[in-house]
Order: C-alpha cells, then sequence, then structure tokens
C-alpha cells in the first residue's frame, strides 16, 4: 500500500539552531501538506502545495519557516532558528488534487524537540 | 466560537459498549467531513468519511451528519480496547483546507 514518507522520524535540536524535515508524498498526488500538531491539540496546517506551487502559506510563521516543493514531489520544510514553542509534531499529508471530497492521507510525523 | 469542538475526554466506555463521539463545527458552508484516528505518539489514520445528512455505516462505525445542527458524530459499536485512541474530526469547505477539532481521548477498558 502506497504511504507517505517522512524523515527523520524524531529530531533533538537546541534554540536558535536550524532544522529540517523532508516528506514524500504518495505516488500521483498532486496535493501536500504541513501540518504542525501540538500535544493535546488537532493539526493546524503550515502550508499546502498544489505541484510546485504554494496554495496556502497563511499560517506558515515566515520569518522562522520555509518550505518549498521545487520539483512538485517531495517537499522539505526548515524551521531556522528554531524556538522552544516549535517542540511539536510536524506531519506531512497528500491527497489526490485537493478538492473537498478528497481524503488526506498521512505520514507518519517527525516528532520535533527544542532544547 | 472555535471552528470545530470536540469534547477533549477522556470518555471511557466498557468493552462491548457503544462508544459516541461528537463534533460540531461554526461554518454552515462545510462540505465534507472526515473522522481520523490517532494513537499516542503516531499519525491520523481515516476511518471514514461523510457528505451527506444522515448516516453512513462502514462495519462497527458510523458516522452521522446533521447539516442544519451543524454536527457530525461517530459511533463505535462493539467497542474494542484497541479503539482506545484519540478521535479527530476534521472538516472542509470547498476551496479551503482541513480544520480540525482538537480530539477526544477514547479508552475501552477491558
Amino acid at each position: 500500500e502506497a504511504e507517505v514518507a517522512q524523515s527523520p522520524r524524531y529530531k533533538i535540536t537546541e534554540k536558535s539552531q536550524a532544522v529540517a524535515f523532508w516528506c514524500d508524498p504518495i505516488s500521483g498526488h498532486a496535493t501536500l501538506y504541513w501540518y504542525r500538531q501540538i500535544l493535546g491539540q488537532g493539526p493546524e496546517l503550515l502550508v499546502q502545495f498544489q505541484d510546485e506551487s504554494v496554495v496556502d502559506d497563511s499560517q506558515l510563521p515566515k520569518d522562522r519557516f520555509s518550505a518549498e516543493r521545487l520539483k512538485g514531489v517531495d517537499s522539505t520544510l526548515k524551521i531556522q532558528p528554531a524556538e522552544l514553542g516549535d517542540s511539536a509534531m510536524y506531519l506531512c499529508a497528500s491527497s489526490l488534487s485537493g478538492t473537498s471530497q478528497e481524503t488526506q492521507y498521512f505520514g507518519p510525523g517527525t516528532r520535533l524537540l527544542v532544547l | 466560537q472555535k471552528e470545530v469542538e470536540q469534547n477533549s475526554g477522556p470518555l471511557s466506555v466498557p468493552e462491548g459498549a457503544i462508544a459516541s463521539l461528537n463534533c460540531t463545527y461554526s461554518d454552515r458552508g462545510s462540505q465534507s467531513f472526515f473522522w481520523y484516528r490517532q494513537y499516542s505518539g503516531k499519525s491520523p489514520e481515516l476511518i471514514m468519511f461523510i457528505y451527506s445528512n444522515g448516516d453512513k455505516e462502514d462495519g462497527r462505525f458510523t458516522a452521522q451528519l446533521n447539516k442544519a445542527s451543524q454536527y457530525v458524530s461517530l459511533l463505535i459499536r462493539d467497542s474494542q480496547p484497541s479503539d482506545s485512541a484519540t478521535y479527530l474530526c476534521a472538516v472542509m469547505r470547498y476551496g479551503q483546507n482541513f480544520v480540525f477539532g482538537p480530539g477526544t481521548r477514547l479508552s475501552v477498558l477491558p
């Protein structure tokens, strides 16, 4: 069964350092999402890509976060510099074309701890 | 008012009982409704989705949607200890993104 891949699964870093997360969506899925999930809360959308284009990054803290999907396939989310409040699970999801009746499939997530 | 609300729980039910999980949403234009299950430390996995008013059944799970009341629920029949998890409700409107509720933690007691 096709799955969304993410790496690393866990990351511990010190504040002010840079971190990067990678996501490879299900093959053929045009839409890719990055979410942040703080413990005890639901996932919150950070950025949505349609192919290589950003379609929604309204909740992305652009002073420190950046995301790219250069070839419209895999994607990287970067945080620089990391802050203590960035400790969370970072989830990547993909869907076929991003319409309202499509399911989003989630990867295993990257758990980030900022010390 | 939060866009999607769920009782955080924990909701405790005995094994074999029916678990009822509720979700309310504020956007009347919402069109699609999803239930995800999330085990501790894992990522969400889809249980089922519903688009039309009424009930939709899939095995032990039944989703119920009432757009007039802006309410969607998930019933789990014959609850098993393996159903113990956090259940996330997600709501979507055409052209917009999923909005997740905070989740309800379910505990099925053996």
